[in-house]
């Protein structure tokens, strides 16, 4: 099946920082997604991204289909940002998540 | 935020007992999934519905058994729970599912924290 790996594992960011999340899959899909996991375990979806890049707000996304990778962008990152982050693409009909990126955002 | 309710929130329950975790939706979606959420694991696929009465396998289905008799609820039965299957259940729907396209995202309950003792 397909393998999904999300780097980095952990981060920790002061306040306004920025950063770049990645995920790399093995083999071609149909949609990629990427939520955030926040400290009270909701999950939001914040961006349904095959390919091409998305903005919304502080936050955009990057997928390169062909090379197998997208990038989630986080820029002035603030401790509502904390949480985990997952990337999940669909072989199929069944999406495989990776094991996320954890985020801790200090004031 | 997408109409997904799950019941009950919390549960404790003993080794060898049936448990039935529900998920309600009111967006009239077509696709339903339950995932569970362990340390170190991430989001794992138990199963998933693509209609009423239409359901199929995911990546961790073993002990685990759902219906969907109506277009809004789907069911997660463990017919015999064990210490294994303690665990974070959530539900998530999406319009669509396998093909490209924006309906295909997927909305995530607020899950179901349970404990098998």
């Amino acid at each position: 099946g397909i393998q999904v790996e999300q780097s980095p594992p952990d981060l920790i960011l002061q306040e306004g920082a920025n950063s770049t999340l990645r995920c790399n899959f093995s083999d071609s899909v149909n949609n990629l997604q990427w939520f955030h996991q926040n400290p009270w375990g909701q999950l939001i979806n914040l961006f349904y991204i095959p390919s091409g890049t998305k903005q919304n707000g502080r936050l955009s996304a990057t997928t390169v289909a062909t090379e197998r990778y997208s990038l989630l962008y986080i820029s002035s990152s603030q401790t509502t940002d904390s949480g985990v982050y997952f990337c999940a693409v669909d072989g199929g009909f069944k999406t495989i998540f990776g094991a996320g990126t954890r985020l801790f955002v200090k004031a | 935020d997408a109409g997904i309710t799950q019941s009950p929130r919390h549960k404790v329950t003993e080794t060898g007992t049936p448990v039935t975790l529900r998920c309600h939706q009111t967006e009239n979606h077509r696709y339903m999934y339950w995932y569970r959420q362990d340390p170190g694991h991430g989001l794992r696929l138990i199963h998933y519905s693509y209609g009423v009465k239409d359901t199929d396998k995911g990546e961790v289905s073993d002990g685990y058994s759902v219906s969907r008799s109506k277009t809004e609820d789907f069911l997660l039965t463990l017919e015999s729970a064990t210490s294994s299957q303690t665990s974070v259940y959530f539900c998530a729907i999406s319009e669509s599912s396998g093909t490209s396209g924006s309906g295909n995202t997927q909305y995530f309950g607020p899950g179901t924290r349970l404990t098998v003792l």
